[in-house]
Formats: C-alpha cells, structure tokens, sequence
C-alpha cells in the first residue's frame, strides 16, 4: 500500500499567520492518465470531512482562497496563507491513484 | 444539492452482523462509484470499500475482507455495507462517500458503529 506521510502532525499558529502542511508519499501518485491523485481534506469536530484541494492544487467551490495546494511526484504542501479561527481542525492528504485508496495520519491545526 | 445520509449504526457485540445505508440524492446516483470510509475515534480515515457505479467492480480493505460487503440498489439511490462477525476494532464512524475520479467529493454525516460486549 502507499504510504503518505504528513508533518507536522500538530501545529499550533497564531491567526492571520500562515500554516503549512507537508504530505509525502511513498511512491509516484502520477497516474497513467497525467493526473496525480492527490487530495487535502479538512475535518472539524464533529463535521464529516470536507475537500478543499483535488488534483494537487484545484481548489474546491467555496473554499476559501487563503488554502492552495502544491506539489508533483511524491512531495505535496497545504498551505493556508493567514490563518483564521475556523480553520481549526485536523487536515488530511489522501492518494487517490493507487489501490487501495489511502491517507495520512492527518496534522491537527489549532490556534496558539 | 448533493446529499448523502448514513443510517443503520449501533452498539452490536462482538461476532455479530449490522448493515449500514446510505441515501443518497440530488445527483445521478447510479454514475459514480461509491465508497465507505470509517474514523476510528481519535484516530485517522481508513478507507473501507468500494463499489463502482453498477456494482460489476468491488474492492475492500484487507481489514475487512471477507466479513463486510458492499452493495448498492440504483433504484432506490441507496449504498450499503453488510458488515458480519464484527469486532472490537471496527468501532468506528462509518461515512459514505462519492467518488469523482481519484477523489471523494462529497462525504456523507457518518453513522457511529460500536462493536462490545
């Protein structure tokens, strides 16, 4: 299975800071088709996780724009660029290119 | 407005069976694959199963092989997940979620699942 590895896996920020979240892989999540598979989830307490990024860096309709994604090949980032307080909760990366599906350990975000 | 809604979740011992739904409206149910995904508390998503969009495909987590089936019913716009001879650690929330293509776009509420004697 594919391994995907985030750091930190908690981060304390100070809002209207920006937040950044790494997610590696442990192989290739190019796909045969170009694409890389590779998706950030938000989870708030008590909510069902929400998609903010798909694609590496496509952002979802009414997700703000403060959140980008980047990456390629194995090494993707999340970033917020300044950081507000419902942005609290636990992010997730998650590959959607080799079976079975799989996620990282997830990086909880909280306000200092 | 996509929905999905997860219904069916219990306390249920340890050895036993529970079968989860999902209803899903406000898309054309029968063109996406389908997923469930579960939360151990305090812990992270672990995908489960799949079924793709006319159930001719499924695939499972090997944690679940064997013990749970996937399903779904185009005409009634309804996933399940036939979960037998339960154990302690599949406690967990149970989402249903739709495929789109290497991702889930839209997560279901969850259902909670606890398996104990």
């Amino acid at each position: 299975d594919v391994v995907m590895t985030q750091s930190p896996l908690s981060l304390p920020v100070t809002l209207g800071q920006p937040a950044s979240i790494s997610c590696r892989s442990s192989q290739s999540l190019v796909y045969s088709d170009g694409n890389t598979h590779l998706s950030w989830f938000q989870k708030r307490p008590g909510q069902s996780p929400r998609r903010l990024i798909y694609k590496v860096s496509n952002r979802d309709s009414g997700v703000p724009d403060r959140f980008s994604g980047s990456g390629s090949g194995t090494d993707f980032t999340l970033k917020i660029s300044r950081v507000e307080a419902e942005d609290v909760g636990v992010y997730y990366c998650m590959q959607g290119t080799h079976w079975p599906w799989t996620f990282g350990q997830g990086t909880k975000v909280e306000i200092k | 407005q996509v929905q999905l809604v997860e219904s069916g979740g219990g306390v249920v011992q340890p050895g036993r069976s529970l079968r989860l739904s999902c209803a899903a409206s406000g898309f054309t149910f029968s063109s996406n694959p389908m997923h469930w995904v579960r939360q151990d508390p305090g812990k992270g998503l672990e995908w489960v199963a799949v079924t793709s969009h006319d159930e001719s495909n499924k695939y499972y987590a090997d944690s679940v092989k064997g013990r749970f089936t996937i399903s779904r019913d185009n005409s009634k716009n309804t996933l399940y997940l036939q979960m037998n001879s339960l154990r302690p650690e599949d406690t967990a929330v149970y989402y249903c979620a739709r495929d789109t293509f290497g991702s889930f776009d839209f997560w279901g509420q969850g259902t909670l699942v606890t398996v104990s004697s």
